[in-house]
């Protein structure tokens, strides 16, 4: 069954120290899409990230960068030298492009992030 | 400006009283969906359309009605709510299925007394 887990509910960190969010995904589709969306304090959900299953490439936008890892199932996030602004709840989410697809979205639970000044 | 709106914002009602979330996408695309968000649960999906007149249940479904009559609109109905649908709502659109970018609404948040 699909299924998305953040096991990080909450990360607190202070300003420019670096912060990993861990997201695990189970799927038994061979073609699947992961995402990463933020969600700050305003609460709409901005897009960061997709990558499909057979991109395993490593990712840096900025100050941030995506470790997917298809043998341990995982696709995790850094922030390098966190500031305030990035304190948010972030999801990983997995949509699955084998047969049957719905075009559903999985989220994990979210990981609740603060950055202290 | 790409945009999916979602109206209204904040929403306090009782219990029975119908009520309908509008959303509108101005991408011209063929997926949208309903969401709801929850403490610990993350979002889950309520329902989803892959086109005009076309409409399905996604993974909590009950106690809500969608409608597909035009491209750009997909409202969510809840012709009785109860409590526990007290909740965020998001809706979202995307130009290929589960493969593309999701563009999500501003949310709303429903609380039913």
């Amino acid at each position: 069954a699909q299924k998305v887990t953040q096991a990080q509910t909450e990360i607190s960190v202070v300003e420019k120290e670096d912060v990993t969010l861990d997201c695990v995904y189970e799927t038994r589709d061979t073609t699947y899409y992961l995402f990463w969306y933020k969600q700050p304090p305003s609460g709409e959900l901005v897009f960061l990230i997709r990558r499909n299953s057979f991109d395993e490439q490593n990712e840096i936008s900025g100050r941030y960068s995506w470790n997917f890892q298809k043998s341990t199932s995982s696709f995790n996030f850094t922030i390098t030298a966190s500031q305030v602004v990035d304190s948010a709840v972030y999801f990983c989410a997995l949509s699955e492009a084998d047969s049957g697809n719905t075009g559903k979205l999985i989220f994990g639970q979210g990981t609740t992030l603060q950055v202290k000044p | 400006e790409a945009q999916v709106t979602q109206n209204p914002r904040y929403l306090i009602t009782v219990t029975g009283k119908k009520l309908t979330v509008t959303c509108s996408q101005n991408m011209n695309h063929e997926y949208m969906s309903w969401y709801r968000q929850d403490p610990g649960l993350g979002l889950r999906q309520i329902y989803y359309s892959m086109n005009v007149e076309v409409t399905d249940k996604g993974d909590v479904p009950e106690g809500y009605k969608v409608s597909r009559k035009e491209k750009r609109n997909f409202p969510l109905i809840l012709e009785s709510p109860s409590p526990n649908q007290t909740s965020l709502y998001f809706c979202a659109s995307s130009l290929y299925r589960g493969l593309s970018e999701a563009f999500f609404g501003q949310g709303t948040r429903l609380t039913v007394v």
